[in-house]
């Protein structure tokens, strides 16, 4: 398996544009999460899925951010109106069901908005 | 609230040297706890999980331990080389959702 895919790998873009990342999970894997990550904050859950359902999104931003879940391959996390608070870089990690099952991360989107 | 501390916050040490990673978490209920090495640029790799009833689990050169009575794990890295110079950090399970640490910076040098 080619692992947990990301695109794209680098974004920059002008403050007010629209974001849209995308990941595809491991084949077969029940769960898929969303994660922001930045120097002072460390990594930050944004959204889980289970079974491409959202389960808890409390880790969202605001409602400039949205995660979709289409079927169990692919997944976007949407950023409208991007701000310059919204630099970081954003994973997708994906896992099999079981609450010991470990999660496989991406190689994540580092995203640049001036 | 939930909460995960790491210390040091940044470690340099010579190649081949021993070092020890600290974790401590404030998380409720407990599933489980991971040590997760992420290399620059790079998403992070599982390296150990511990559930409750577990105290030590190693990992090739990683050796992590587990005390749940006082909420408390190490990492320890045994014989270091350059390759692991990275970011390590500790993940408590509370169900499905996932406490991070920040992370322990570690820099191995020649």
């Amino acid at each position: 398996d080619a692992g947990v895919i990301q695109s794209p790998r680098h974004e920059v873009t002008e403050m007010g544009q629209e974001v849209t990342l995308r990941c595809k999970p491991i084949s077969g894997h029940d769960y898929l999460f969303w994660y922001r990550q930045t120097m002072m904050r460390g990594l930050e859950l944004l959204i889980y899925f289970n079974n491409n359902v959202p389960i808890d999104d409390s880790g969202m931003p605001e409602d400039r951010f949205s995660a979709k879940m289409p079927n169990a391959s692919f997944s976007t996390l949407k950023i409208q109106p991007s701000e310059p608070r919204d630099s970081a870089v954003y994973f997708c990690a994906s896992r099999a069901r079981g609450q010991a099952e470990t999660q496989y991360f991406g190689p994540g989107t580092r995203l640049l908005v001036l | 609230k939930n909460q995960v501390e790491q210390s040091p916050q940044s470690l340099i040490i010579l190649e081949g040297k021993n070092c020890t990673l600290q974790c401590n978490y404030t998380v409720s209920p407990f599933s489980n706890l991971r040590w997760y090495k992420q290399d620059t640029g790079r998403g992070p790799v599982s390296l150990t999980i511990m559930t409750f009833s577990e105290n030590t689990k190693s990992n090739g050169r990683y050796t992590a331990t587990l005390d749940a009575d006082t909420k408390q794990s190490s990492l320890h890295i045994t014989a270091s080389q350059l390759s692991d110079s990275a970011s390590y950090i500790c993940v408590v399970s509370a169900g499905d959702k996932l406490t991070f640490g920040t992370g322990t910076q570690l820099k191995v040098e020649l």
